[in-house]
């Protein structure tokens, strides 16, 4: 059975700070995995989605690494800032098509 | 573009009363998902559509829960007699399920249910 967990759960940062959040798997036979965000009484909103043949995905100040072999994937944020504050959720995908969720890392970023 | 939507936003009900949940998903989204996510953990998976065929229940909690989608589009999700521990946000989620892996799912709002 597949269970994904997330350290740390929660973070506190100062502004401008890079910092990385970190997803592990237990079975290494995924479709995919998924970084989101979820801000305070909203749904999810998808980040990133690394394919199970690729090793890192990029969209601006965002980075994310997938190793299957170890069942790790990290989430990096570069130069942070108070509007980055969240909660973030990794989310497997295996072949039957169902997300298989972490706990969430909640981020604040002081000013 | 009209993303996905859920109505009601939020939802209080006696223990005992029986709620229905609905998802409005993208249009032409071929596959559905309904979440349960409790105060504090990340959302859990209780059953998926295709089309109108429900291919997944294997996360239902308990059989007070049960879903549809009659059409393939709309989904009702239906708990009978709630109990307390039916609180928590019910996210809905659909994706256009081409069979690739860069196929992502879109979440709407959650629907906040909480059971006195």
């Amino acid at each position: 059975k597949q269970e994904v967990t997330q350290i740390p759960a929660a973070l506190s940062v100062p502004e401008g700070e890079n910092l990385v959040l970190n997803c592990s798997f237990t079975d290494s036979a995924i479709y995919n995995l998924q970084w989101f965000r979820q801000d305070p009484g909203k749904g999810l909103t998808s980040l990133l989605l690394i394919q199970s043949s690729q090793r890192e995905q990029t969209s601006g100040r965002l980075n994310a690494s997938l190793d299957k072999s170890s069942g790790r994937s990290t989430l990096y944020i570069a130069a942070s800032q108070p509007g980055d504050s969240a909660t973030y959720l990794c989310a497997v995908r295996n072949q039957g098509g169902k997300l298989i969720f972490g706990q969430g890392t909640e981020l604040s970023v002081k000013p | 573009g009209a993303g996905v939507s859920q109505s009601p936003r939020y939802k209080v009900a006696k223990r005992g009363q029986d709620v229905a949940l609905r998802c409005d998903p993208i249009s032409g989204h071929v596959s559905l998902f309904w979440y349960q996510q409790a105060l504090g953990q990340g959302p859990e998976f209780l059953t998926y559509f295709q089309n109108e065929a429900q291919l997944d229940k294997s996360g239902l909690p308990s059989d007070r829960f049960f879903a549809e989608r009659p059409e393939g589009s709309v989904s009702t999700l239906k708990i009978q007699r709630t109990q307390q521990e039916d609180s928590a946000v019910y996210l809905c989620a659909s994706s256009l399920d081409r069979g690739r892996s860069t196929d992502t799912q879109y979440f709407g709002p959650g629907t906040r249910l909480t059971v006195l």
